[in-house]
């Protein structure tokens, strides 16, 4: 079984450009949240989607959003890039966030790595 | 606010011996409690996740959950090098929001 996909893996963007990062979750997982993680930083929750619908969004400004399609593929799209947004974006997957384990268990995808410059 | 607490570290541990990861959580409603491991410059990988008071043993890996006092703590026997990872707490409160700590540093020592 496929994993949590997520692309491109690297990317190098100018300062005041917009980035879309892409998602494919395990098949057959419905729930899909992404989160911010800089060197030393812990985890910081961006959003959650579940069919289509923005479920739990975290702390960050307007300029951070996301969207899930049908096929429970997700983006989230960056715009106007400061340097303050390098960092690791993980996207994770799980059948469903409700409810106890395993159905609420999430997965990490290897992660996109963003350089603003 | 709902918080989850990990002692940061770093965590140093001989090989061979036993390392203990705790993490405390302030929701006394959470019902999901998981460990993840994350080595440098890689995503988190699921440990294992428990949900019933008492030890859940995988492996060299035990999980212990006392919703009482509200801790999770996992237990790694015969520690290896290649364990030396961050180990990510993370709580699924009572409403439905997985909180994270900021992760435990630990270094096994050959």
């Amino acid at each position: 079984k496929a994993g949590v996909t997520q692309t491109p893996r690297y990317l190098i963007k100018t300062r005041g450009q917009q980035v879309t990062l892409s998602c494919s979750p395990i098949s057959g997982h419905r729930s899909v949240s992404w989160y911010q993680q800089t060197p030393g930083q812990g985890l910081q929750f961006l959003f959650e989607y579940f069919s289509e619908t923005q479920r739990n969004k975290g702390n960050f400004p307007g300029r951070f959003s996301g969207r899930q399609f049908s096929n429970s593929r997700s983006e989230m799209n960056v715009s106007t890039l400061e340097l303050g947004d390098s960092a690791l974006y993980l996207c994770a997957s799980s059948l469903d966030s409700g409810g106890l384990p395993p159905g609420n268990t999430i997965y990490f995808g290897e992660g996109s790595w963003l350089t603003v410059v | 606010q709902k918080e989850v607490e990990q002692n940061s570290g770093p965590l140093s541990v001989p090989e061979g011996a036993i390392a203990s990861l705790n993490c405390t959580y302030s929701d006394r409603g959470s019902q999901s409690f998981f460990w993840y491991r994350q080595y440098s410059g890689k995503s988190p990988e699921l440990i294992m996740f428990i949900y019933s008071n008492g030890d859940k043993e995988d492996g060299r890996f035990t999980a212990q959950l006392n919703k009482a006092s509200q801790y999770v703590s996992l237990l790694i026997r015969d520690s290896q090098p290649s364990d030396s990872a961050t180990y990510l707490c993370a709580v699924k409160g009572s409403n439905y929001q997985l909180i994270w700590g900021a992760g435990t540093k630990l270094i096994i020592k050959p």
